[in-house]
């Protein structure tokens, strides 16, 4: 099974702040990587699919970046919205797989 | 409005059964692929099995596999997880999810439903 490696596993940031989350596969897995955000006791939401497209209705904060093993998870201008746990998902073969989490709390 | 309903979900002693059942509305559920995502409390989030729009094709964690079975009803617009034989560490929030044409991704979730396994 393909590993992912999200890191940093939290962190903690600002309203306003630019924040950066990473996720490294064990192999080569092209762009078929996508990236949730969740919310304390609800269902994960799809933000991001194919390493960069962002899913409809998603803020353009959001973005995502990265292809190969290498892939990153970017909010430009943190909102009180976004502090939330975030997972990233390889469908490059399966089993399907995803990152342990970022946590994003508020500092 | 898409929405899925997940039930079923309950308290299972080790080596019991439990199927859990998904109900589709808001969208040609035929039309995608679907899955069941599981999270264990306090962790992180585990893809279980998917199946084909018309259900010839079906995968599985290695995990589950000779131990769960997914199946699908179009007509009925409805998912299914039969699990037996179950496991303490299969504790978890049991997801449908609706996983798109190709079943890559994971577009939209219900609510979850908690099976837990324990004497």
């Amino acid at each position: 099974a393909i590993r992912i490696t999200q890191s940093p596993s939290s962190l903690s940031a600002s309203t306003g702040d630019r924040v950066t989350i990473t996720c490294r596969a064990s192999q080569g897995i092209s762009s078929y990587l996508a990236w949730y955000q969740q919310k304390p006791g609800k269902a994960p939401k799809l933000l991001i699919y194919a390493a960069s497209t962002l899913q409809s209705g998603v803020p353009s904060r959001f973005s995502g970046s990265g292809s190969g093993t290498d892939f990153t998870l970017t909010i430009s201008c943190l909102q009180s919205e976004d502090f939330a746990t975030y997972y990233c998902q390889q469908y490059y073969s399966y089993p399907w797989t995803f990152g342990q989490g970022t946590k994003v709390e508020i500092k | 409005e898409v929405q899925l309903v997940e039930s079923g979900g309950g308290l299972v002693q080790p080596g019991g059964s439990l199927r859990l059942s998904c109900a589709a509305s808001g969208f040609t559920f035929s039309s995608y692929w679907m899955s069941w995502v599981r999270q264990a409390p306090g962790k992180g989030l585990e893809w279980v099995a998917n199946i084909k729009q018309d259900g010839s094709e079906k995968y599985y964690v290695d995990s589950v596999k000779g131990r769960f079975t997914i199946s699908r009803d179009n007509a009925k617009n409805s998912l299914y997880l039969q699990m037996n034989s179950l496991r303490a560490e299969d504790t978890a929030v049991y997801y449908c999810v609706c996983s798109g044409y190709y079943g890559y991704y994971f577009d939209y979730w219900g609510q979850g439903t908690l099976v837990t396994v324990s004497s």
